[in-house]
Formats: structure tokens, C-alpha cells, sequence
């Protein structure tokens, strides 16, 4: 079975400075996607980034960027500029030949004007 | 477009009674899923539809909790009899086909007292 491990869970950071959110996940499996969730207090999940793991470029989605280490089984996803809209809870999600979905239990990201 | 509905968005019940929660999800899309999400958790997928039929139901507690998806289109989730245990958010999400983006609804959030 998979696991997803987000070691931080809770992260602040400065209005318009760069955060990294960490994780790390487990697998056999070979061919299988990554995904960053974001769940706003509103609580509507939305997707952030995603990644697929016979890639080996970094995927990036305007301020938000990964970094993708295959061999350690880590995925950090990188969020520049930060903006007061971010603050949110982000999930790192593992989903392999399965199609089944396998979320870490989240970081608690704050962004301070 | 319209995204993924869910109904009711609050539900308070005593434990022992039954509940029900009803998801309709974007135009088109054949892949549908419950996941539950405990307070400070990420979610846990509950059940998996493509279409009309089960793909994987693995982690749904069918003692208690029971899905169906008619007609391939809205789904509703029931749990009968509900325990303290079962408090949490309650997410649908669908996708085009089973390695698509999952988007998720705003969810239920269930207290059983």
C-alpha cells in the first residue's frame, strides 16, 4: 500500500516571500502521478499542480513549481510570491495503477500580510 | 461550467439514526467518488464509481454506510446506523475518466452527537 508523508503541519510565511511544503511518499510502483491539493477555509479542494512521474521535468503552474526527486520518493511543491489567497491547507497526493488517490494529512499553510 | 454539488453542506444527528448525502457531479464525467475527511486528516476514499458500477469499495464500511449511483449520473451515500466516529466531511468528486483531475465538491460536514 502507499503512504503520503507530510512532515510539517503547520507553515507561515511573509506576503510575497517563497514557501516550501515538503513530502514524501512510498511505493513500488513505477508508473504513477503526484498531485498538490489545496483546501481553502471554504473547504472546496481544488488542484494545485500535478506530476507525472515518468516525467523527469519539474512541473510548474505560474507561482507554483515542484520539486520532483524520484529516487528519494519526494515531491515539494514550492509556492513563490506569496499572496494572502494562498493560506490554506495543502494536500500531497499519490495515485497509482489503481487510479485510487492516497492523500498525505496536510500542511496548514498561513501567509502574513 | 457547473461543478460537482453536494446537499445537505451541515448535518447534525444523534448517533444510532440514519443520514443521507446526495452528490451530483459535472456534465459528462463517468468517474464519481466519496472520500472522508476526519478533522485534521487528508480524505480517505470511501467508494469509487465508473458509471453505474462499483470499482472499488474497499474501505467503505458496508455494515453501515452504503452507495449508489443511478443511472450513472447524481450518487447518494448512506449511513445507517451512524456512530460518533463517523463525524467528518464528507467529499464527492468526479472526473472525466478514472486518470483524470478529480474535482471535489464543497463537501458535508457530518457531527454525530
Amino acid at each position: 500500500a502507499q503512504t503520503v508523508t507530510q512532515s510539517q503541519p503547520e507553515m507561515s510565511v511573509q506576503e510575497a516571500e517563497t514557501v516550501t511544503l515538503s513530502c514524501t511518499y512510498d511505493t513500488s510502483e513505477s508508473n504513477y502521478y503526484l498531485f498538490w491539493y489545496k483546501q481553502p477555509p471554504s473547504r472546496q479542494m481544488i488542484l494545485v499542480i500535478r506530476q507525472e512521474a515518468y516525467k523527469q521535468q519539474n512541473a510548474t503552474e505560474n507561482r507554483f513549481s515542484v520539486n520532483f526527486q524520484k529516487a528519494a520518493k519526494s515531491f515539494s511543491l514550492k509556492i513563490s510570491d506569496s499572496q494572502l489567497g494562498d493560506t490554506a491547507m495543502y494536500f500531497c497526493a499519490f495515485g497509482g495503477s489503481n487510479y485510487k488517490l492516497t492523500f498525505g494529512k496536510g500542511t496548514l499553510l498561513t501567509v502574513n500580510p | 461550467e457547473a461543478g460537482v454539488a453536494q446537499s445537505p453542506r451541515y448535518k447534525i444527528i444523534e448517533k444510532r439514526q440514519s443520514v443521507a448525502f446526495w452528490c451530483n457531479p459535472i456534465s459528462g464525467h463517468a468517474t464519481l467518488y466519496w472520500y472522508q475527511q476526519i478533522l485534521g486528516q487528508g480524505p480517505k476514499l470511501l467508494i469509487q464509481f465508473q458509471n453505474n458500477g462499483v470499482v472499488d469499495d474497499s474501505q467503505l464500511p458496508k455494515d453501515r454506510f452504503s452507495a449508489e449511483r443511478l443511472k450513472g449520473v447524481d450518487s447518494t451515500l448512506k449511513i445507517q446506523p451512524a456512530k460518533l466516529e463517523d463525524s467528518a466531511v464528507y467529499l464527492c468528486a468526479s472526473s472525466l475518466n478514472r486518470v483524470g483531475e478529480q474535482y471535489f465538491g464543497p463537501g458535508t460536514r457530518l457531527t454525530v452527537t
